[in-house]
């Protein structure tokens, strides 16, 4: 019954680190989706793989990449790691079936701090 | 592009009171319309959908109604709990299956 597995819970990195955050889902679930989330911000989209073997980007991408690793695996990395990526990121999945509606799970979400 | 706007927090209320919510759209076609709850250190989860105009979604004693003519679809509780003290996200579904998210309102309930 675990859903969405997002590791590590909690980072602290300083300035040009690198990281790799890791998410995998265990519903068989054909998209795979990472956002960021800001205080007093609502979710904003960083990259999305619709399918296995495809990925797009989001509505802020700069600074980040990602790769679709298995149809389980979907994972973000930071290269050069900045103060404005100071946020919390959540990965989140879904199933496509003709038109929805289509619901979101989503992960418990990574803690990253950048000093 | 699809947008979701929903009203600004915090949303202070005391136990027992009437919630509710706003959330209204812009979208073309017909758009599925979700809440997402997210309690304090967690994720997002679905709190309920609906799919057509005047579809009611319903769960944990909230309940919302998607109003094509109004484009909205507004949460509400009739008594709340502390246990409900949250942010609230309204998203839409239009095409292919990219949500877009409201920005959020969060809501206290003082015992």
């Amino acid at each position: 019954n675990a859903g969405v597995t997002q590791t590590p819970k909690f980072q602290v990195l300083k300035t040009g680190q690198s990281m790799t955050l890791q998410c995998a889902q265990d519903m068989n679930h054909n998209s795979m989706y990472w956002y960021r989330q800001d205080p007093g911000m609502g979710l904003r989209l960083i990259y999305y793989s619709a399918s296995e073997g495809t990925t797009d980007k989001g509505e802020v991408p700069n600074g980040y990449n990602v790769s679709r690793l298995n149809k389980r695996e979907f994972s973000l990395r930071l290269e050069s790691a900045a103060p404005s990526q100071t946020s919390v990121y959540f990965c989140a999945s879904s199933e496509v079936r003709g038109r929805g509606p289509y619901g979101y799970t989503f992960g418990s979400g990574t803690r990253l701090t950048v000093v | 592009g699809d947008s979701v706007t929903q009203m600004e927090g915090p949303v202070t209320l005391s136990e027992e009171a009437f919630l509710t919510i706003n959330c209204t759209y812009t979208a073309t076609g017909y758009p599925s319309l979700f809440w997402y709850v997210q309690y304090p250190g967690e994720g997002l989860q679905l709190l309920l959908k609906a799919t057509k105009a005047d579809d009611k979604g319903s769960n944990k004693g909230f309940e919302a109604t998607y109003r094509k003519e109004t484009t909205s679809f507004h949460l509400e509780k009739g008594s709340v709990q502390v246990s409900d003290s949250a942010v609230y996200f309204c998203a839409l579904n239009n095409a292919g299956n990219m949500l877009t998210f409201g920005g959020g309102t969060r809501l206290m309930v003082k015992p």
